[in-house]
């Protein structure tokens, strides 16, 4: 059984550009959600796809939007990159909406 | 939304002893998780524990849910035990999933 996995796993981008990162779900998974966690912080919830519709959103800017495929996979785009956005993203996958979530390895974004 | 309160935020052992971390939660919840932080950044699954006790080697977590608090335990903890630990929970009237507390620094010195 694959795990959830991310890439890249390290990125630097320049403040204003647009990025883009991807997550392939576990086997058997069709719910992914997006985490970004701030340098000694805990995650903090971005938004939640289920069966190619968004499902909850966190306290993010519209900058921020994602995509799930038809396949589960997703992706988390960010445009107009600011310095804050520098951070670890991580991805989890579950079952269902509310089942328990299994992470990725994170992608570490550096904006500069 | 719910939030969620860990302590200690840091925690110095000596190798072969006994920990307590605990979770309080403001709100009830119905989803909860206790994650184990690796130096690279993964978060490695514990527990996913709504209610009751589990136990898997040295770890053991205990949630009473109605009090609306959690517990892991770590025994005779191990330098490979030192990282973040992380809790947390999701209520299913709120809009966000997962819910993480700020995280137990552990340090498990030889």
């Amino acid at each position: 059984e694959t795990g959830v996995t991310q890439s890249p796993t390290h990125l630097i981008k320049t403040r204003g550009q647009q990025v883009t990162l991807r997550c392939s779900s576990q086997s058997g998974h069709n719910t992914v959600s997006w985490y970004q966690q701030a340098l000694g912080q805990g995650p903090q919830f971005i938004f939640q796809y289920y069966r190619e519709e968004e499902n909850g959103r966190g306290n993010f800017p519209p900058r921020f939007s994602g995509l799930q495929f038809p396949n589960y996979s997703s992706e988390l785009n960010v445009n107009a990159l600011e310095l804050d956005d520098s951070a670890l993203y991580l991805c989890a996958s579950s079952r269902s909406e509310w089942a328990e979530a299994f992470f990725g390895q994170g992608t570490r974004l550096t904006v500069v | 939304g719910i939030q969620v309160e860990q302590s200690p935020p840091d925690l110095i052992l000596q190798e072969g002893a006994n920990s307590t971390l605990r979770c309080n939660f403001s709100d009830s919840v119905n989803n909860l998780q206790w994650f184990h932080q690796n130096p690279w950044g993964q978060l490695i699954n514990l527990f996913y524990i709504p209610s009751g006790t589990k136990q898997n080697g040295r770890l053991s977590a205990t949630t009473v849910a109605t009090e609306r608090y959690s517990l892991l335990y770590i025994s005779s903890s191990q330098t490979t035990d030192s990282g973040v630990y992380f809790c947390a929970g999701a209520n299913q009237g709120g809009s966000e999933k997962l819910v993480f507390g700020k995280g137990t620094k552990l340090t498990v010195n030889p």
